[in-house]
């Protein structure tokens, strides 16, 4: 069973802070990484994509991948009450196109 | 990115009754899935809709519960049979091109409640 493993949360983080989101997977074959930013009622958004090991960033938004360890996170910064939101990831399954969801971590940022 | 429309929005039903729901692309894509999002929780993916064949049902979700159709490649449709209550979700569906990218868009969601 393939599986994505996410913190739930509640993450709450001071408004102008870090704000830190973890994500495990256990399919050594996947390629691909992406997170989503879903607000209440809303669908969920793609924030940030990452294919390979390392950083990538997107103004406040980073991205880290380490495949050996099978671990990718996002970080947020200088979090706005507007960043508050559940942050999904979720992997490709070894090119099929298909994606697999972890449960979301909500996070809330106060001001 | 690909602009998604689905119709209805929201919608509430009757037990036993069914719904169909249209997934719109304003451009041609490879791949279109359906998602369920239950109450409280994560995405979990229903199908992916094949264009001009039958779709590929995840594990847990039959085509007698689930029709889908996909008679070209901007359009889409799922349908939710005999329902109850436990049915109560948001339905999405989603876009993306097959290959290494495997970046998917999803479209608004469809709100129903079954009583």
């Amino acid at each position: 069973q393939k599986e994505v493993e996410q913190n739930s949360g509640p993450l709450s983080v001071p408004e102008g802070a870090i704000a830190s989101l973890n994500c495990t997977y256990s399919d050594r074959g996947s390629q691909s990484f992406f997170w989503y930013r879903q607000y209440s009622g809303k669908s969920p958004e793609l924030i940030m994509s990452i294919y390979s090991n390392g950083d990538k960033e997107d103004g406040r938004f980073t991205a880290q991948l380490n495949k050996a360890s099978q671990y990718v996170s996002l970080l947020i910064r200088d979090s706005q009450p507007s960043d508050s939101a559940t942050y999904l990831c979720a992997v490709g399954s070894s090119n099929t196109g298909k994606l697999i969801f972890g449960q979301g971590t909500t996070l809330q940022v106060k001001p | 990115s690909a602009v998604i429309s689905q119709k209805p929005s929201r919608d509430i039903c009757q037990r036993g009754t069914s719904l169909t729901i249209q997934c719109q692309v304003d451009s041609q894509v490879t791949m279109m899935f359906w998602y369920r999002q239950q109450p409280g929780q994560s995405l979990t993916l229903i199908a992916t809709a094949n264009q001009g064949s039958e779709a590929t049902y995840e594990s847990g979700f039959v085509i007698d519960k689930f029709p889908i159709s996909r008679p070209n490649l901007t359009f889409s449709t799922l349908t939710v049979s005999n329902m109850s209550p436990e049915d109560s979700s948001i339905y999405l569906c989603s876009v993306g091109e097959a290959g290494v990218t495997d970046t998917q868009y999803f479209g608004p969601g469809t709100r129903l409640t079954v009583l």
